[in-house]
């Protein structure tokens, strides 16, 4: 089992809907959730993080977290064009606070 | 600040041949971290340095790849000698100590013949 799973995609999402991304992960001990965008071709940076149970919004994005279920979600509103982008979700493992570990990303697709 | 910088941002070699990508992390930055990323095997971390010192290389493939920070400004990865299974682009990243957030570099594509 990876650590981090992520759908693969290509998730097609017409301009303007929500675009939702999912990702679970093995590790029960994380503390910290991170989904990183990389455009093709580029490096990869960081959007959003989340610690806590709930919800964290930050403009059109909103990381949402279930530790319960292992369970990370990135939900970006009135989707654009540019929001095309590969997504990556990534934690850190119980085992060290300092290091990160990805998922092999979901391709998100805007349509106009 | 120039932010991450690394070279050569693209490299073609012969199978046999030694490899080396450079590295300078955003100043002032405690962590440095090098990852390689292929289609298969997506963003893997190969090892990372917390004031120069290497903490975790588990992530390293083999002893073919090597890895050293001399300074604060500068780190090395060394492939010798290089395979056609080593084509990947390599990012190297730095942060801040207490900050999760991690700066990545332009990445080096990487193509062994």
């Amino acid at each position: 089992q990876k650590e981090v799973e992520q759908n693969s995609g290509p998730l097609s999402v017409p301009e303007g809907a929500i675009a939702s991304l999912n990702c679970t992960y093995s590790d029960r001990g994380s503390q910290s959730f991170f989904w990183y965008r990389q455009y093709s071709g580029k490096s990869p940076e960081l959007i959003m993080f989340i610690y806590s149970n709930g919800d964290k919004e930050d403009g059109r994005f909103t990381a949402q977290l279930n530790k319960a279920s292992q369970y990370v979600s990135l939900l970006i509103r009135d989707s654009q064009p540019s929001d095309s982008a590969t997504y990556l979700c990534a934690v850190t493992p119980y085992s060290s606070a300092s290091k990160i570990i990805f998922g092999s990303g979901t391709r998100l697709s805007i349509r106009p | 600040d120039a932010g991450v910088i690394q070279s050569p941002r693209h490299e073609v070699t012969e199978m046999g041949q030694e490899v080396t990508l450079r590295c300078k992390p955003i100043s002032g930055h405690d962590y440095l971290f090098w990852y390689r990323q292929t289609m298969m095997r997506g963003l893997e971390l190969l090892i990372y340095f917390n004031n120069n010192v290497p903490i975790d290389d588990s992530g390293m493939p083999e002893d073919r790849f090597s890895a050293k920070m001399p300074n604060a400004s500068f780190s090395t990865l060394k492939i010798q000698p290089s395979e056609p299974r080593d084509s990947a682009v390599y990012f190297c990243a730095s942060s801040l100590e207490g900050s999760y957030e991690q700066y990545f570099g332009p990445g080096t594509r990487l193509t062994v013949t």
